[in-house]
């Protein structure tokens, strides 16, 4: 496995800002992604980051709502703009490793627990 | 119908009880299958990948169907310890694209 890291742990914003959530993982991994878990609810993909491309947006999720930078292959960026009380939630970043004959498995870090008044 | 579906919760045993989970899938093209627990409050963790052939790691047995599209997982001697939300998982038939099930919850009691 891999550990993995995220800043902020938590934060509490005022509707309209956007917030910037950081992923640090300590080994270069490919395939990086972004969830969301909404109160009571299991996990959404919200995009795929890998190095070097655009990120890519799963339905419902878009580009100017969730801006991702993936500058090298242990770090990424989430950023929730213009944010309103509906996008309270938890949001995790998770990175993908090759195992010896068996599926690639996905690991996940702590995650970001974000209220919006 | 949802991409994955599994038992509704909470389930609630005693200690040393035998738990089993279930979990049905609808994209035929899923190759990989996992076994996730998240603690309250906490990421999820992996707990097991499901191999074809069935899987076993201590206490926890992994069983997959693939004709009928369902997967279990089997906990004996429950500790409390083992209290969670067990969350059924596969990819998206060859993509990396996991998709999660809602989740069950066990809760183990003294």
């Amino acid at each position: 496995s891999a550990v993995i890291s995220q800043k902020p742990s938590r934060d509490i914003c005022q509707r309209g800002t956007s917030l910037t959530i950081q992923c640090q993982v300590d080994s270069q991994v490919t395939m990086m992604f972004w969830y969301r878990q909404q109160p009571g609810q299991s996990l959404t993909l919200i995009a795929t980051a890998n190095q070097g491309s655009e990120a890519t947006y799963e339905s419902g999720f878009v580009i100017d709502k969730f801006p991702i930078s993936r500058p090298n292959l242990t770090f990424s960026t989430l950023t929730v703009s213009n944010m309103s009380p509906e996008d309270s939630s938890i949001y995790l970043c998770s990175v993908e490793m090759r195992t010896a004959g068996g599926p690639d498995e996905q690991f996940f870090g702590p995650g970001t627990r974000l209220t919006v008044l | 119908r949802k991409e994955v579906e599994q038992d509704p919760g909470p389930f609630n045993v005693p200690e040393g009880a035998t738990v089993a989970f279930n979990c049905t899938y609808s994209n035929s093209a899923s190759q990989s299958f996992f076994w996730y627990r998240q603690d309250c409050r906490k990421e999820p963790k992996l707990l097991m990948s499901v191999y074809s052939s069935g899987n076993e790691d201590g206490r926890f047995t992994a069983q997959l169907n693939r004709a009928s599209q369902y997967i279990s997982l089997l906990i004996r001697d429950s500790k409390l310890s083992d209290s969670a939300t067990y969350l059924c998982v596969v990819n998206a038939g060859g993509y990396n694209k996991l998709i999660f099930g809602a989740g069950t919850r066990l809760a183990v009691h003294p």
